[in-house]
């Protein structure tokens, strides 16, 4: 079945340190998305990706970092620059012809 | 700049009632929108989408929703609420056309008692 694999699906982390947030796809679309959820917040669009080597700050930036080297895959890793990281993360894609975008599972990250 | 306003963090029905969710946009060209709904620690799940051809939009579920371009809304219902839609909602809106850079509301809870 084609779909949107984030994982793990609960992440713990001390502070200071750098964690990395897997998401893989077998839609074959071409963008994706990662957004963070915060309790009374909605979702934050925190980076994007239209095509492999190339993506875009969202609104949340600082604090995360990218890649986007194969079309499948788009993993976050949340640095020791973001002051607050605990959070829900969620990864999403979606192709041109199709409005709307499909979303992963999830990765709760709890920082102590 | 494009935004969303979910009024109502919580609405509570019982079951059999109708549910309404209220969601209004702000938006400088003719807007995509859309309803996703999302269990406890789970993702996002499309309920229906609205993209410019009818203004009421039927999803899953039994959802649906009517877009009102006077009214700048795109209010949720259903004629009967069951404890299985017990979840957050969120109202969303898109202007791109080539890929989909979604700006959400922060949510309503659907709280359904028997």
């Amino acid at each position: 079945d084609g779909g949107i694999t984030q994982s793990p699906k609960y992440l713990f982390r001390k502070e200071g340190q750098n964690v990395t947030l897997s998401c893989e796809q077998n839609l074959n679309h071409d963008a994706m998305y990662w957004y963070r959820q915060d309790p009374g917040q909605g979702l934050r669009l925190i980076y994007y990706s239209q095509i492999v080597n190339d993506f875009q700050k969202g609104d949340i930036a600082e604090g995360y970092s990218v890649s986007r080297e194969k079309k499948e895959s788009f993993p976050l890793t949340v640095t020791s620059a973001q002051k607050n990281p605990t959070a829900f993360y969620l990864c999403a894609s979606s192709i041109p012809s199709t409005v709307g975008a499909f979303f992963g599972q999830g990765t709760r990250l709890t920082v102590v | 700049a494009q935004s969303v306003t979910q009024l109502g963090s919580h609405v509570s029905v019982s079951e059999g009632a109708l549910v309404l969710l209220r969601c209004n946009y702000s938006s400088s060209v003719p807007p995509y929108l859309f309803w996703y709904v999302q269990y406890p620690n789970q993702g996002l799940q499309l309920l229906l989408k609205y993209t410019s051809a009818a203004t009421l939009v039927k999803g899953i579920n039994g959802f649906e929703a009517e877009f009102k371009k006077s009214e700048t809304s795109f209010h949720l219902t259903k004629p009967s609420a069951h404890m299985s839609d017990a979840a957050e909602y969120f109202c969303a809106v898109s202007e791109d056309t080539g890929f989909q850079k979604l700006v959400f509301g922060t949510g309503t809870r659907l709280l359904v008692s028997p």
